[in-house]
């Protein structure tokens, strides 16, 4: 089955840097590929996505890339902010959702 | 606006207790799912259900069972609970064909 791989676990940066979270995936015939905030004692959230006939999406601050041929997709976020801060859980389905581990974005004002 | 909601947010149960999970969605999704959250394992999937009836083991579905007799409600049960079954129980839903999950608030249950 499919296997999610998510790094790093935590990443802390200065307000205003960017951060990049880096998944890995196993199954070839997987063709969705989202990313989900959770802040602190909330529900996840989609934030962006993208499908596998695409090679990067851009939603303001936030971008996503796909390399297909590498089994690699990542999530950028720009300008960092405090309420940037949370949770992110890449995942990749087929017919049905995995989720990597997850990584503790700390933005520091 | 997807409404998900869940039966409860914290949930305090003993050993060999069984315990209902709720979750009731009112967006007509056919497709539901429940996972469960840990640290550093991310969310795991239990059970799934395309619709009312069906039901879909997931990657972890020891331990656990499901009941959807009508389509907004989608129950997992905790037969015999073990303490290696406390977590943060997540339900979802989505459309047919579609692809966003819309997630509830979550439950966290405590098994002493």
């Amino acid at each position: 089955g499919e296997n999610v791989e998510q790094h790093p676990s935590t990443l802390s940066v200065q307000e205003g840097d960017s951060a990049v979270i880096k998944c890995t995936y196993s199954d070839s015939a997987s063709n969705y590929f989202p990313w989900y905030k959770q802040e602190l004692g909330k529900r996840p959230q989609l934030i962006i996505d993208i499908r596998s006939n695409v090679g990067e999406k851009k939603d303001q601050r936030i971008a996503v890339t796909l390399n297909k041929t590498a089994k690699h997709f990542s999530l950028h976020i720009t300008e960092t902010q405090p309420e940037d801060s949370a949770v992110y859980f890449c995942a990749a389905s087929g017919n049905k959702l995995v989720f990597g581990a997850g990584t503790i974005l700390r933005v520091k004002s | 606006d997807v409404k998900v909601t869940q039966s409860s947010r914290y949930l305090v149960k003993r050993t060999g207790e069984k315990v209902f999970l709720e979750c009731v969605q009112d967006m007509d999704h056919e497709n539901m799912f429940w996972y469960r959250q840990d640290p550093g394992l991310g969310l795991r999937l239990i059970y799934f259900s395309y619709d009312v009836k069906m039901k879909e083991k997931g990657d972890i579905p020891e331990g656990y069972s499901v009941s959807r007799e009508k389509k907004e409600r989608f129950s997992l049960i905790l037969e015999s609970a073990s303490t290696n079954q406390t977590s943060m129980y997540l339900c979802a839903n989505k459309v047919v064909g579609a692809y966003e999950q819309y997630f509830g608030p979550g439950t966290r249950l405590t098994v002493t």
